[in-house]
């Protein structure tokens, strides 16, 4: 699985958008982006992926340039609730060999303040 | 739906000891995969079952072992246990493997003492 670049933290206002940045600069053709999260003492929470394409769901959205070698998760009002480490993953998905497992790195702790 | 059920949430072992921990994945979901969390070393895959087969392994001692049942249950299990081992251990299931979204319990914090 490609490495990733994470900074260790960050802080975000309430209410405001918090934008997440990632450096995947090796990712492979075959390797889709994944954002997970995991709020203290709580499993991983998965959030968004996607592999060349802009992609949005109820909780975020995941902006992938357009070399693919970086991206940035986006959350667009950030609540309190919100605060957890941040995990940005690369890995393939079904079909592009047997190892699917999940290689988490440090992450960012986003803090979100009142 | 019920969620990924781990148990037991807690546990206090002596050094030497063994221990059995326990997985029931989302109904219908047939991968398990366990991760180990500690403050040093992060997450950490331990391995992954599918069909009541391991598919993949991390990179830890044969201490470390596990298994899946006919029903998708798993189980992982460290014998002589090290004051080293103790963690928060996650599991984590999905429909099959190379699925794109895993599912994690709230996992068992081992204490070993």
């Amino acid at each position: 699985d490609a490495k990733t670049t994470q900074p260790p933290s960050m802080d975000c206002a309430e209410g405001r958008a918090a934008n997440l940045p990632c450096n995947h600069s090796t990712i492979s053709g075959n390797e889709y982006v994944y954002w997970y999260r995991q709020i203290h003492s709580q499993g991983p929470q998965y959030i968004i992926h996607g592999l060349k394409n802009n992609e949005t769901n109820e909780m975020a959205s995941l902006i992938i340039t357009e070399d693919r070698k970086s991206s940035t998760l986006i959350l667009p009002h950030a609540t309190l609730r919100d605060t957890a480490v941040y995990y940005c993953i690369v890995r393939v998905v079904a079909g592009g060999g047997s190892n699917y497992k999940l290689t988490f790195g440090k992450g960012t702790l986003l803090t979100v303040n009142p | 739906k019920a969620g990924v059920t781990q148990t037991p949430r807690y546990l206090i072992k002596t050094r030497g000891q063994q221990v059995t921990l326990s997985c029931s994945p989302i109904s219908g979901h047939r991968s398990v995969s366990w991760y180990q969390q500690t403050p040093g070393q992060g997450l950490q895959f331990l391995f992954e079952y599918f069909s009541e087969t391991q598919r993949n392994k991390g990179n830890f001692p044969g201490r470390f072992s596990g298994r899946q049942f006919s029903n998708s249950r798993s189980e992982m299990n460290v014998s002589t246990l090290e004051l080293g081992d103790s963690a928060l251990y996650l599991c984590a299931s999905s429909l099959s493997p190379g699925v794109t979204e895993a599912f994690f319990g709230q996992g068992t914090r081992l204490t070993v003492v």
